[in-house]
Formats: C-alpha cells, sequence, structure tokens
C-alpha cells in the first residue's frame, strides 16, 4: 500500500500570508495526487488534481506542485475563508490513502 | 446540478447493524464508482473501498473487510453502506464520494454531506 505522509499536523499563519503544505508518498506516484479542503462539519473539497491543477472554482491563490514522492499545496495571500484542514490524497491505485491532515488556524 | 444526499445521523448500540444511503443525482449513476470515506470524531480521512455502479462489485479496504458491505440499488441511483455488529470504534462520519470507474486516476470531485453514526449503550 502506498503511505502519504503530509507535514505539518498543524499551521498557524496570519491573514494574507504564505503558507506550503508538504505531503510525501511511500513510491512513486507519478504526480496522481490531489489536495482537499475540509471545514469543520462539511464535507470535503477537491482542490487540486493531478499534483497541480487547479479544480473548477478554486481560487489561484491555490497552488499544487511536486513530482516523484513528493508533493506541496501552496496558499498565498491567506483569506479568512481559507482557514481549514487539508489532506492530500493517493490516485494512483488502491487503497487510495490520504495523508494525515494539516489544520490550518488563524494566528 | 450533480448531487450525491446521504440519509440522517443515526443512534445505534454496540451490535446492532446500520445501513446509510447516498443517493445520486444530476449524471449517469454507472459511469462513476461510489466510493466511502470514514472520518472519526476529530480525526483524518480514511479510504473504505468502493462498488462498481456496473457490475454491483464491492471491494473493501483492509481495514473494512467482514462487518462491512457496500451494495445499490441501480434503479434508484443509490449506493448504500451497512455496517454489521456495531463497535465503538466505529463512531464515526461516513462520506460517500464518486470517481470515474475503471482506471486512475481516481479523484473524488463530488461527496455527499456524511452521516454521522453515534454507538452508545
Amino acid at each position: 500500500d502506498i503511505q502519504m505522509t503530509q507535514s505539518p499536523a498543524s499551521l498557524s499563519a496570519s491573514l494574507g500570508e504564505t503558507v506550503t503544505i508538504e505531503c510525501l508518498a511511500s513510491e512513486d506516484i507519478y504526480d496522481i495526487l490531489a489536495w482537499y479542503q475540509q471545514k469543520p462539519g462539511k464535507s470535503p473539497q477537491l482542490l487540486i488534481y493531478d499534483a497541480s491543477s487547479l479544480h473548477t472554482g478554486v481560487p489561484s491563490r491555490f497552488s499544487g506542485s511536486g513530482s516523484g514522492t513528493q508533493y506541496s499545496l501552496k496558499i498565498n495571500s491567506l483569506q479568512p475563508e481559507d482557514f481549514a484542514s487539508y489532506y492530500c490524497q493517493n490516485g494512483l491505485s488502491a487503497p487510495l490513502t490520504f495523508g494525515s491532515g494539516t489544520k490550518l488556524e488563524i494566528k | 446540478q450533480i448531487q450525491l444526499v446521504q440519509s440522517g445521523p443515526e443512534l445505534k448500540k454496540p451490535g446492532e447493524s446500520v445501513k446509510i444511503s447516498c443517493k445520486a443525482s444530476g449524471y449517469t449513476f454507472t459511469n462513476y464508482g461510489m466510493y466511502w470515506v470514514k472520518q472519526a470524531p476529530g480525526q483524518g480521512l480514511q479510504y473504505m473501498g468502493w462498488i462498481n455502479t456496473e457490475t454491483g462489485k464491492p471491494t473493501y479496504a483492509d481495514d473494512f473487510k467482514g462487518r462491512f458491505v457496500f451494495f445499490l440499488e441501480t434503479s434508484a441511483s443509490t449506493a448504500y453502506l451497512q455496517i454489521n455488529n456495531l463497535k465503538n470504534e466505529d463512531m464515526a462520519t461516513y462520506f460517500c464520494a464518486r470517481s470515474p470507474m475503471g482506471i486512475s486516476p481516481y479523484y473524488f470531485d463530488y461527496w455527499g454531506q456524511g452521516v454521522m453514526v453515534t454507538v452508545s449503550s
């Protein structure tokens, strides 16, 4: 099974700042990686797929990068609605494992 | 518009069974697999498995083999998750989500709203 190691587990930042979340796969997943945002009491929402493609309607301040086993999600100019939890997901092969999540909080 | 609408919250006792539904609308049901994801209170997302909506064949992740059952009512574009012999550790929110079937990549572009299952004696 492909393991997804996500860091950091939590992150405090201020409005307007830029933050980066990392995800490390246990083997090459050939950019077949997604990022999701989840707000409390809500279902996850797809942000980025294929490591760097923005899903429909997602603001351009979100971006994804990486290759092989190392991937990252960058959020520029943090807005109030960005404070949430974020998860990476292996989309290559079952089991479709998720990272353990990053909780982004307001400083 | 595309929607996955799940059934309401459940309160069950240990040892009982629960059946959760996920009704799809706005797309051709059999063009997408239906996937299930567990989220325990305060925890992350855990992949449970999926069901092929063309054939009805379920596939379970290792942690969900035995007491968990995925099945369909295709005529109603509805997928179900049944959990038998409920245990305290089954207390969680259960999400359904769709992804194209057949080959990678497997991304979840639409999700149900989640069903909270409470297990308490």
